[in-house]
């Protein structure tokens, strides 16, 4: 069964910084490119950006929004992927999913609150 | 960037009855060189992630109900769902993944009338 565990959510200030993971099993994880996606309470789908395997390079790409803030990275050895969130902003509030860009699935979900 | 907009932003429809919501994107997301549209619904319940219901805008994703079907190609595209359930209640996305960013639609919000 293809499961994502996100975590690392949490209580941040203005222009601090936070680091999610999300930790895959179930597929071939080294294989897949994987994507960040948030939502903010009441809100739609955000897509925040993906990284790809190490066969692409692991060629990543931002949205407009948190380029130059957010960094996407992954751990081949631990089935993990990283977003590295910095200069934090409270429009950065949302629940952050990650997801495996071959068979759809997706984790639960962890929740970044951005305030003071 | 390509824009989604789906309509109508919500609808409500007896149980049994067919559903069907509109998704358009600013410019095709059909790929010649395989003929595939990069299109994709997601279900989202509330408190719970979004599930992948239709990929290449026709294909429905593994354990989906054939109640649920995706039709359309280049810009335009349709969600039916035929005959509605109690368990179908959900917000309802369309998302391109021609191009990055892989833009959302705004949602469509289904409820039972």
């Amino acid at each position: 069964e293809v499961q994502l565990v996100e975590s690392g959510g949490g209580l941040v200030q203005p222009g601090g910084s936070l680091k999610l993971s999300c930790a895959a099993s179930g597929f071939t994880f080294s294989g897949s490119a994987i994507h960040w996606v948030r939502q903010a309470s009441g809100k739609g789908l955000e897509w925040v950006g993906r990284i790809r395997s190490k066969a692409d390079s692991y060629a990543t790409a931002y949205a407009a929004s948190v380029k130059g803030r957010f960094t996407i990275s992954r751990d081949d050895s631990k089935n993990t992927a990283y977003l590295q969130m910095n200069s934090l902003k409270t429009e950065d509030t949302a629940v952050y999913y990650c997801s495996d860009g071959d068979s759809g699935a997706w984790g639960q979900g962890t929740l970044v609150t951005v305030s003071s | 960037d390509i824009v989604m907009t789906q309509s109508p932003d919500s609808l409500a429809v007896s149980l049994g009855e067919r559903a069907t919501i509109n998704c358009k994107s600013s410019q095709s997301v059909l790929y010649s060189s395989n003929n595939k549209n990069y299109l994709a619904w997601y279900q989202q319940k509330p408190g719970q992630p979004p599930k992948l219901l239709i990929y290449w805008a026709s294909t429905r994703d593994s354990g989906v109900p054939d109640r649920f079907s995706g039709s359309g190609s280049g810009t335009d595209f349709t969600l039916t769902i035929s005959s509605l359930q109690a368990d179908d209640v959900a917000v309802y996305y369309c998302q391109q993944y021609y191009s990055t960013p892989r833009t959302f639609g705004q949602g469509t919000k289904l409820e039972i009338k």
